[in-house]
């Protein structure tokens, strides 16, 4: 079966220090992965996926397929990141997206 | 730069009423989604739609459910007959293609009481 898990429901750190969002999957075949944000009050946007290898907003994640890990990490997290974080997985034909029940991310000074 | 939007951002109804849930996906974008979230939940995919048909449900998307581009803009979900576990914020997306990225709406929360 098709599944994200993402372990923490809530991640609080302090302005400056290093982030790390878990998300584990299980699929068979190729996994597509992304992480999508929500902002408060915002509508839910791409934040990075594992196809296009970017770092956005100082986040990179990389996929391990070893530990079917995807997980997302900033050295140095910013006030500006605290937002709700979803991990997803797009089933094999593509036409649908398998979300992870979130990670809110609380960055205080 | 183009968005998905929604409409309403709000709805009220009575168990066992129809709603029409209404997005306007970005126009040259060919897959729209509907997925939902009920509150303290995970987002779920409900439906996706390409050149006037289904491309993919989930066993969310029973009987009760339908979707339809009425006209070159508009795409939407009806519930037939709410329930009260129909309650929940309903997202729609669309995507220029299978696989590339989906761009979100909004969203509408939907109360059934």
């Amino acid at each position: 079966a098709q599944r994200v898990t993402q372990p923490e429901k809530l991640l609080s750190v302090f302005k400056g220090a290093p982030v790390e969002l878990k998300c584990n999957y299980s699929y068979s075949g190729s996994p597509e992965l992304f992480w999508y944000v929500q902002y408060s009050r915002q509508r839910l946007q791409l934040l990075l996926r594992h196809i296009s290898r970017e770092s956005i907003k100082g986040f990179t994640a990389d996929l391990n397929k070893g530990e079917t890990s995807f997980h997302l990490k900033k050295p140095f997290a910013q006030e500006e990141d605290s937002a709700m974080y979803y991990c997803a997985l797009s089933n094999q034909a593509g036409t649908a997206l398998i979300f992870g029940k979130g990670t809110t991310l609380s960055v205080s000074s | 730069e183009p968005e998905v939007t929604q409409t309403p951002s709000h709805q009220v109804t009575q168990m066992g009423q129809e709603v029409i849930l209404r997005c306007v996906p970005i126009s040259n974008h060919l897959y729209f989604y509907w997925y939902r979230q009920i509150l303290g939940q995970k987002v779920e995919f409900l439906v996706s739609f390409y050149n006037n048909e289904i491309s993919e449900k989930s066993e969310i998307f029973d009987d009760q459910f339908s979707v339809e581009r009425p006209d070159g803009s508009n795409f939407t979900l009806k519930i037939r007959s709410t329930k009260l576990e129909d309650s929940a914020m309903y997202f729609c997306a669309s995507s220029p293609r299978v696989k590339e990225t989906q761009y979100f709406g909004p969203g509408t929360r939907l109360l059934v009481l």
